[in-house]
């Protein structure tokens, strides 16, 4: 079946430092991406949607300066949470649809970001 | 879905019962519903979906009933085991645009030998 693989699966770093998360397509094709985050005990919250070739389209409330989306190719996306502070400890997942509108997402295994 | 930023409300059953989470929606226009299961520290993992034109759908052990009139979703397990323990999600597709998915708020379910 569809695989997206993100990376890194953990990353702890300094305050005031920028991250980079990539999420991959691995054997499929995706003109669009998501990301989402997740806090502890809580559900997903979609912060943008990533366009191959375009811009990211952000959900109200997301800085875009401060989380970078890049959708370099068919199959990379790439976030970046420049200027990294503890309230932007979380866990964040990437997904990928395969193929028609009409096909579920599938999710990455996400990424535990962990700024000290 | 709706999700609301709470904690989430747990579901323990005994293994071998019938489990029901239930999910409610608030987007008259959402058209495809997808019922996601989330273990501990990984991503969400596709259960079943359903779109707006069913009110039923049936898979291998599980169920999805949608009841469009109150936005209504839920998802039925049969002879829950202890593999089924996990975070579940409701998701609904906003018709349009990237066609992106919101979720619910989630429930945990707890399955006991």
């Amino acid at each position: 079946g569809a695989v997206v693989s993100q990376h890194p699966s953990r990353v702890i770093c300094k305050s005031g430092t920028s991250v980079k998360i990539e999420c991959r397509s691995l054997d499929f094709q995706a003109t669009t991406m998501f990301w989402y985050r997740q806090f502890p005990k809580q559900s997903l919250m979609l912060m943008a949607t990533s366009n191959e070739g375009s811009k990211a389209t952000y959900e109200q409330g997301v800085e875009k300066d401060k989380f970078l989306i890049n959708h370099a190719s068919l199959t990379l996306s790439t976030l970046t949470v420049t200027s990294a502070h503890p309230e932007d400890s979380s866990f964040y997942i990437c997904s990928a649809r395969e193929g028609q509108t009409n096909s579920p997402l599938h999710f990455g295994n996400g990424t535990r970001l962990t700024v000290t | 879905g709706e999700s609301v930023g709470l904690h989430l409300p747990t579901l323990s059953v005994q293994e071998g019962d019938n489990s029901i989470i239930n999910c409610a929606y608030s987007n008259s226009a959402s058209d495809y519903f997808i019922w996601y299961k989330q273990e501990s520290g990984k991503g969400p993992q596709f259960i079943i979906d359903i779109r707006s034109n069913m009110d039923k759908r049936q898979g291998q052990r599980v169920t999805v009933l949608l009841n469009k009139t109150v936005k209504h979703l839920s998802l039925q397990i049969a002879a829950t085991q202890p593999g089924d323990s996990a975070v579940y999600f409701c998701a609904d597709r906003f018709s349009g645009g990237y066609n992106k998915l919101i979720f619910g708020a989630g429930t945990r379910l707890a399955v006991h030998p």
